[in-house]
């Protein structure tokens, strides 16, 4: 079993709807979380950040943690078609300053 | 700034060839990673650096790959010899200092072994 688990898709939405993205994880020591966001043909870029639980908003994307459940949220309202990417998970533990990534779920925003 | 720069962008060579790849990480920034990325696998950590010194190479699959940092300012991804399932797309990111979060990606280096 993969530490980081995330549905690989694709989803496919209608602009303006809204998206859930989703990962799982197994190691509890898990303490810093991210999501990335992949363009096609391009390298993944820092979306956002949280550390331990709770939620972070930033703009149209919320970030939620929820560490007793082991299980990591990302929301997009009112999505755009330029947010069709591949969104990946990553996390790590606090000793360690390498993270793991999820195999990402590809998004399509369909205008 | 530039960002991360990797060469080439693609590279397309016969089984049992040596294969290098490049990658200069942002000025100024201390750490260095190098990913490796299939459909099957995902994004997979290979080794970093911090400061030009590996730190963590558990991920180098075997001794077929190697990397190296002579300086704070290039690193190389060898893999000799290659083998078709070192197909793949390689990511080198940089950080700005070990207790920043953020790596920054370079565009990658799409890899057929043929």
């Amino acid at each position: 079993q993969k530490e980081v688990e995330q549905d690989p898709g694709p989803l496919s939405v209608p602009e303006g709807a809204i998206v859930s993205l989703n990962c799982t994880y197994s190691n509890s020591a898990f303490q810093y979380f991210m999501w990335y966001r992949q363009y096609s043909r391009k390298g993944p870029e820092l979306l956002m950040y949280t550390y331990s639980s709770g939620n972070k908003e930033d703009g149209r994307f919320t970030a939620q943690v929820d560490k007793s459940s082991k299980y990591i949220s990302l929301f997009i309202r009112d999505s755009q078609p330029s947010d069709s990417a591949t969104y990946l998970c990553a996390m790590r533990d606090t000793g360690r300053r390498a993270l793991t990534f999820g195999s990402g779920t590809r998004l399509q925003v369909q205008p | 700034d530039a960002g991360v720069i990797q060469s080439p962008r693609h590279e397309v060579t016969e089984m049992g060839q040596e294969v290098t790849l490049r990658c200069k990480p942002i000025s100024g920034h201390n750490s260095l990673f190098w990913y490796r990325q299939t459909m099957m696998r995902g994004l997979e950590l290979l080794i970093y650096f911090n400061n030009n010194v590996p730190i963590d190479d558990s991920g180098m699959p075997e001794d077929r790959f190697s990397a190296k940092m002579p300086n704070a300012s290039f690193s190389t991804l060898k893999i000799q010899p290659s083998e078709p399932r070192d197909s793949a797309v390689y990511f080198c990111a940089s950080r700005r200092r070990p207790l920043e979060e953020t790596q920054y990606f370079g565009p990658g280096t799409r890899l057929l072994v043929l």
